[in-house]
């Protein structure tokens, strides 16, 4: 199994700029979240996803879209960049039941925005 | 959420075990304890979790105090390769939206 794969590793845009960030899992799990870590924090929910349809927001979504029209994949849309985006994004996955522990964090797409 | 309480930073020399601690004194009873670890901005990798037992596995043991409000993630024998940021988060486990990781404990292994 790869796991949680993110593409790119490494993006530089403009401000206004849109782009997606992709993502993807091949272990099957219902649940599927994005994730921005800035210099010196701690990581922070922008949108989740319970299954193939279903998505809804995290602690931070604002200029984020998300989508999932299937089980592997869940991309992150950047509507238009700022200069606030500037970010590393991890996605993770896990199964999404009573039971599930552990979630699987993908190596991280650092975005940077001038 | 509960929410947790880590000291900013940690040293440990290599060899010798690392006690790394957490304050969750408004855990409530379905909620687990989860420690994760970043190293080196990597993503977050798990590492053990814990209701009111216990645990150990391959990589870490972890230690709930009996009233729940808090806990410590042992390294037995701390080596270079766990220097890292560590994250305690409480959730319950199926609830995976309650993921908050805050600031964590960077914890620096000596030689």
């Amino acid at each position: 199994n790869a796991g949680v794969t993110q593409t790119p590793k490494f993006q530089v845009l403009k401000t206004g700029q849109s782009m997606t960030l992709q993502c993807a899992q091949d272990m099957n799990h219902e649940y599927m979240s994005w994730y921005r870590q800035d210099p010196g924090m701690g990581l922070r929910l922008i949108h989740y996803s319970v299954g193939a349809g279903i998505t809804d927001q995290g602690e931070v979504p604002n200029g984020y879209n998300v989508s999932r029209s299937t089980t592997e994949d869940f991309p992150l849309r950047l509507l238009s960049a700022a200069p606030s985006q500037t970010s590393v994004y991890f996605c993770a996955s896990s199964y999404s039941r009573q039971g599930s522990y552990e979630q699987y964090f993908g190596p991280g797409t650092r975005l940077t925005v001038t | 959420d509960a929410k947790t309480t880590q000291p900013p930073s940690m040293d440990c020399a290599e060899g010798r075990a690392a006690n790394l601690p957490c304050n969750h004194s408004t855990i409530s009873g379905n909620e687990y304890v989860y420690w994760y670890r970043q190293i080196h901005s990597q993503g977050p990798q798990y590492i053990i979790h814990g209701l009111k037992n216990n645990e150990t596995n391959e990589m870490a043991s972890l230690i709930i105090t009996e009233d729940r409000k808090s806990s410590t993630l042992i390294l037995p024998h701390a080596t270079l390769r766990d220097t890292a940021v560590y994250y305690c988060i409480v959730r319950v486990p199926y609830n995976n939206n309650d993921m908050r990781f805050g600031a964590g404990t960077r914890l620096t292994v000596k030689p």
